[in-house]
């Protein structure tokens, strides 16, 4: 059974600085990892869609890594602003269907 | 471009009412749909999700159901509502393919049962 974990669970950091947060998965063989945004009381964000076959996909100041064979993937934060304040969630797909299993999230606090 | 439409936005209910929640998609056609709920102090757990009309796969045994009447329409229902049902029920949509693909999310419905 695929399990799915992110450390840290809670990030406090001053305005500017660059972080990363981290997702680890216990099952290898997945077809892609997806990371989200989710701002408190609303729907999910999609921030970056790795398939399996790919090492790194960017969006602006974000980057997110995937090293499939060691179950893990990060995702770095350029120069943080207080509105990148949010949970941070990490979902992965199986190899075969679309059923997404998620991690518990990182709540990231921007402090201006 | 494609949207993703969840109503209510947010419903109290006492225990032992009938539940009907709503999701419908606009801009894409035969997508695949899904249904989420997300517990306090928990995960975003999958409990149903659809290919195709009248199409329905369950991933959790509980007292909810899903329909799929029409192909961009996906409804959650209960007939008798529990208190561990409360939370925030989350509708996602994909393309039409068999293997995992970008979801997107509506905005949710948040449930209280009292």
């Amino acid at each position: 059974k695929q399990e799915v974990t992110q450390i840290p669970a809670a990030l406090s950091v001053p305005e500017g600085e660059n972080l990363v947060l981290n997702c680890s998965f216990t099952d290898s063989a997945i077809y892609n990892l997806q990371w989200f945004r989710q701002d408190p009381g609303k729907g999910l964000t999609s921030l970056l869609l790795i398939q399996s076959s790919q090492r790194e996909q960017t969006s602006g100041r974000l980057n997110a890594s995937l090293d499939k064979s060691s179950g893990r993937s990060t995702l770095y934060i350029a120069a943080s602003q207080p509105g990148d304040s949010a949970t941070y969630l990490c979902a992965v797909s199986p190899e075969y269907g679309n059923k997404l299993v998620f991690g518990a999230g990182t709540i990231l606090r921007v402090k201006s | 471009s494609q949207t993703i439409h969840q109503w209510p936005a947010t419903l109290v209910q006492p225990v032992g009412s009938p539940l009907s929640l709503e999701c419908t998609v606009e801009g894409t056609s035969n997508p695949n749909l899904y249904w989420y709920r997300q517990a306090a102090g928990r995960g975003l757990q999958l409990l149903f999700y659809s290919v195709g009309i009248g199409q329905i796969s369950s991933e959790v045994p509980q007292n909810l159901s899903a329909s799929r009447p029409q192909d961009r329409q996906f409804i959650l229902s209960s007939k008798k509502l529990l208190l561990s049902d409360s939370g925030f029920y989350l509708c996602a949509w994909s393309p039409p393919r068999l293997e995992g693909y970008e979801q997107y999310f509506g905005p949710g419905t948040r449930l209280t049962v009292t």
